[in-house]
């Protein structure tokens, strides 16, 4: 079955405690992405990938790295985590100009 | 820069009547649009698409999203709402190369289907 899996699901942590958030497609998918969800903001995005060691920032990078070794693998890494990175964080792939695969969410809270 | 604007935050109907969301882009390209639903406690789940082809687009669940150009608008309807359909509604705007391969998402709006 295609999908978009991130894991974990929740997860809560205390500020400044690196943590890493994986997310895996079985797609073969070129372009990966990483966004989160606050309340009355929408989706915003973190980073994206278009391929294999190629990454670079979207509109609120701040906090945030990235890496992408394999073509399906794009973990989310926070070096020091803070409250206000508490959010709902979605995984997604897409091919070309394809709509976009999203995984199932990750919900973290920073106390 | 491409942007995308969701007029309503919310809106509310009754059962049984049509749904209007709407949604304006800003696009120097001809753009493709989306629209994603997100039901409490999920992910996101695309409707429908516009990638160049008809402009009136048809989706899953009843729902459908004309593209008019002269209006730079994508509104998402659906002739008679159920209970089911109550749901947070993306606009999503995508640059047409994938250069970035970014979507730029609508702030939403949240739907309420009143019984």
């Amino acid at each position: 079955e295609a999908q978009v899996t991130q894991n974990p699901r929740y997860l809560i942590t205390v500020t400044g405690k690196k943590l890493t958030v994986t997310c895996s497609q079985n797609m073969n998918h070129e372009y990966m992405s990483w966004y989160r969800q606050d309340p009355g903001l929408g989706l915003r995005q973190i980073y994206y990938s278009m391929n294999v060691e190629v990454t670079d920032k979207g509109d609120v990078p701040e906090g945030y790295k990235v890496s992408r070794k394999e073509k399906r693998n794009f973990p989310l890494i926070l070096e020091s985590p803070s409250p206000n990175q508490t959010s709902l964080y979605f995984c997604a792939s897409r091919t070309g100009s394809s709509e976009q695969y999203f995984g199932p969410g990750t919900r973290l809270t920073v106390t | 820069a491409q942007s995308v604007t969701q007029l309503d935050s919310h809106v509310s109907v009754s059962e049984g009547t049509p749904v209007l969301l709407r949604c304006n882009y800003s696009s120097s390209y001809s753009p493709s649009l989306f629209w994603y639903v997100q039901h409490p406690n999920k992910g996101l789940q695309l409707l429908l698409k516009y990638t160049s082809a008809a402009t009136l687009v048809k989706g899953i669940n009843g729902f459908e999203a004309e593209f008019k150009k002269s209006e730079t608008s994508f509104h998402l309807t659906k002739p008679s709402a159920h209970m089911s359909d109550a749901a947070e509604y993306f606009c999503v705007v995508s640059d047409p190369g994938g250069s970035q391969g970014n979507l730029i998402f609508g702030k939403g709006t949240k739907l309420s289907v009143k019984p």
